[in-house]
């Protein structure tokens, strides 16, 4: 089975730095799609940055980035100038199509906390 | 409105009611899920819908009901739950069964159980 592992429950950056997020997973097939999760007090999950598994280039979206491993099987995501809104669950997640049907599998998560 | 709406948003129930929880997307996506996140657990597929039709069941215990009327609409019926079921539920749906492009989520429904 899938699985994605967060290792960092938690971690905090100074307001204006920068900050990694680190994702490893395990799948054996050569395909696959991995995503970054906000999850805030809203508790509203919003997609941060998705990765196409069989693209080289690193995703990048504004402020937000990925470091796509794909042979160590790694995907982290790299916060740059922090803002305290950046503040939240972090959740990494890959689409797994395992079985049949294709869905989400999920890390446990990183909480963030951005100090001023 | 746009999105994923889910109600109610805090729910809090005894273990003898039954209660439901509602899902709606006006996306025009054709899948729907239901997640489960405990804290310090990674998020559990419960039920997956695609065009109406329950395409996956993760083992979920029967006093959780799915039913899909429409592509719109997602329900979870609650009946004799029990504590540990206490959890924030999510609801999400994706363009089509391939998750190409992730899922679009509500903003869960805090279920207490006591």
């Amino acid at each position: 089975a899938q699985t994605v592992t967060q290792s960092q429950p938690e971690m905090s950056v100074q307001e204006a730095e920068t900050v990694t997020l680190s994702c490893t997973y395990d799948t054996s097939e050569s395909d696959y799609y991995l995503f970054w999760y906000k999850q805030p007090p809203s508790r509203q999950m919003i997609l941060v940055i998705r990765q196409e598994a069989y693209k080289q280039q690193n995703a990048t979206e504004n402020r937000f980035s990925v470091n796509f491993q794909k042979a160590a099987k790694s995907f982290s995501l790299k916060i740059s100038d922090s803002q305290l809104g950046d503040a939240a669950m972090y959740f990494c997640a890959y689409r797994s199509a395992e079985g049949g049907s294709e869905k989400l599998v999920f890390g446990k998560g990183t909480k963030l906390t951005v100090n001023p | 409105e746009t999105g994923v709406t889910q109600t109610p948003r805090h729910l809090v129930m005894g273990m003898t009611n039954k209660k439901s929880l509602k899902c709606e997307q006006h996306l025009g996506h054709n899948a729907m899920y239901w997640y489960k996140q405990s804290a310090k657990k990674p998020l559990e597929l419960m039920f997956v819908y695609s065009l109406e039709e329950r395409v996956e069941n993760n083992s979920v215990p029967s006093r959780f009901s799915p039913e899909c009327p429409n592509s719109s609409h997602l329900f979870l019926h609650l009946h004799t739950l029990q504590p540990e079921d206490s959890a924030l539920y999510l609801c999400a749906s994706s363009q089509n069964r391939r998750v190409d492009y992730g899922y679009t989520f509500g903003s869960g429904t805090r279920l207490t159980v006591v």
